[in-house]
Order: structure tokens, then C-alpha cells, then sequence
């Protein structure tokens, strides 16, 4: 089986551009969370997501934003980019909202903002 | 508000020998769970074990073994006998109950393994 899927896995950008990250989760799971890893730091939780809609949302900023499609996929949207925004987005899979399972986290895409 | 403070940030140790991971945390939740998480040099954060916070047996897995303890709430990790495949960052993580589970991390420690 398919694990969690992220694309891309490397990004290059300029500051001020926008850009979208894409995750697919493991078959049969609806609740996708985003998370962001600033180098030498813990993730910090960005977004969720379960049946489509948004269940949780971290401190961030309006530039970021996400939605869930009907698949369960889901894409993470940054506009406006930073510096700052520069780190390791991680999504992660679980079967629901309140999973007390582990989550299913991918490898991540990996933002540079120049 | 919830935190994992995991007060070491690196940990270099000679293969074979034991290493403790530790991890404090803090929530108001009566109900919570738990996390250890791996993360190789690929990034990829890869799930090592959860408790809940009306579980408070020890658990052991091969070479690891965890000591969860609500009265000084704390969920220390230890790895016996350790490999060098065992180097990696190591994070421990917090999740609430019902409609607040999020999961918040700790820094993590670096642990290196040498031969």
C-alpha cells in the first residue's frame, strides 16, 4: 500500500511568489494535517482537514491556506512568500479527526524561499 | 495550551551503549496521548509508539523501551544497546482529546551513534 504521497519534493522560490504543495494520504484515510518544519525545530501545525473540511488551524498567517478535495487529497497554498517560509512542510494521514492512532506523516516537501 | 519541552538537544553516544530520551509535557487535558517520532536524515517523520493517558504500563519493543510517568509528567525514551542506524532526531509529541488533535512537538534531541 501506498503511503502519504507529497509533491513536490524540493521547491525553489522567489519572495513574493505564491506556491502550492500537494499531499494524497494513505487509502481510506480522510483527515489530512499540514505541518511546518523551520530547520532545528519541532513541526508546528498548520492546518487540518477531515470530510472536506477544515477541523483545526495553527498561528499562521492568512497567506496560508489549504483545502481537501472529494479524494482526500489535499493542497497547501502560501501566498506572498517570505524568507521565513522556508522550511520542511510535512502532511500527515489518519483514518479521522480524533485519531488516537499514530499519524502518517510523509516525506515532505522542502521550500526555499530566495 | 499544551507543550513538550525536551530539554536535550544533542546526545552523541559510542554504539552499544544505552541512551534515554527524555520528554516532559503539559496539558490541561485529562485525556491525551502521547508520542515518540523518528525522523531519518529523508525527513520523513516515522511513528514509533502512542500512549494514552490512562495507560501507564512501560512499554518495550525490541531495543526500545518507553517509562511513562503522569506524576511528573514525563514520557522518557530509551534505546539499549544502540546501533548506528539509530542516529536520527528524535521527537516527542503531545495530542489532545475530541476536536483539539493537533499535535504538538517538541524541539527534539540529535542522537548520533558512532561506531
Amino acid at each position: 500500500d501506498a503511503g502519504v504521497t507529497q509533491s513536490p519534493t524540493h521547491l525553489i522560490k522567489t519572495r513574493g511568489q505564491q506556491v502550492t504543495l500537494r499531499c494524497s494520504p494513505i487509502s481510506g484515510h480522510k483527515s489530512v494535517s499540514w505541518y511546518q518544519q523551520v530547520l532545528g525545530q519541532g513541526p508546528q501545525f498548520i492546518f487540518q482537514y477531515y470530510e472536506k473540511e477544515e477541523r483545526g488551524r495553527g498561528n499562521f498567517p492568512d497567506r496560508f491556506s489549504a483545502r481537501q478535495f472529494p479524494n482526500y487529497s489535499s493542497e497547501l497554498n502560501v501566498n506572498a512568500l517570505l524568507l521565513g517560509d522556508s522550511a520542511l512542510y510535512l502532511c500527515a494521514s489518519s483514518l479521522r479527526q480524533g485519531s488516537g492512532n499514530g499519524y502518517t506523516f510523509g516525506s515532505g516537501t522542502r521550500l526555499t524561499v530566495v | 495550551a499544551q507543550k513538550v519541552t525536551q530539554a536535550q538537544t544533542e546526545i552523541s553516544v559510542v554504539e552499544k551503549e544505552d541512551v534515554t530520551l527524555d520528554c516532559v509535557y503539559e496539558t490541561r487535558d485529562t485525556t491525551y496521548y502521547l508520542f515518540w517520532y523518528k525522523q531519518p536524515p529523508s525527513g520523513e517523520l516515522v511513528f514509533l509508539i502512542r500512549r494514552n493517558s490512562f495507560d501507564e504500563q512501560n512499554e518495550i519493543s525490541g531495543r526500545y523501551s518507553w517509562n511513562f510517568q503522569k506524576s511528573t509528567s514525563s514520557f522518557n525514551f530509551t534505546i539499549t544497546a544502540s546501533q548506528v542506524v539509530d542516529s536520527a532526531v528524535y521527537f516527542c509529541a503531545l495530542r489532545g482529546s475530541g476536536a483539539n488533535s493537533k499535535l504538538t512537538f517538541g524541539k527534539g534531541i540529535t542522537l548520533s551513534v558512532r561506531p
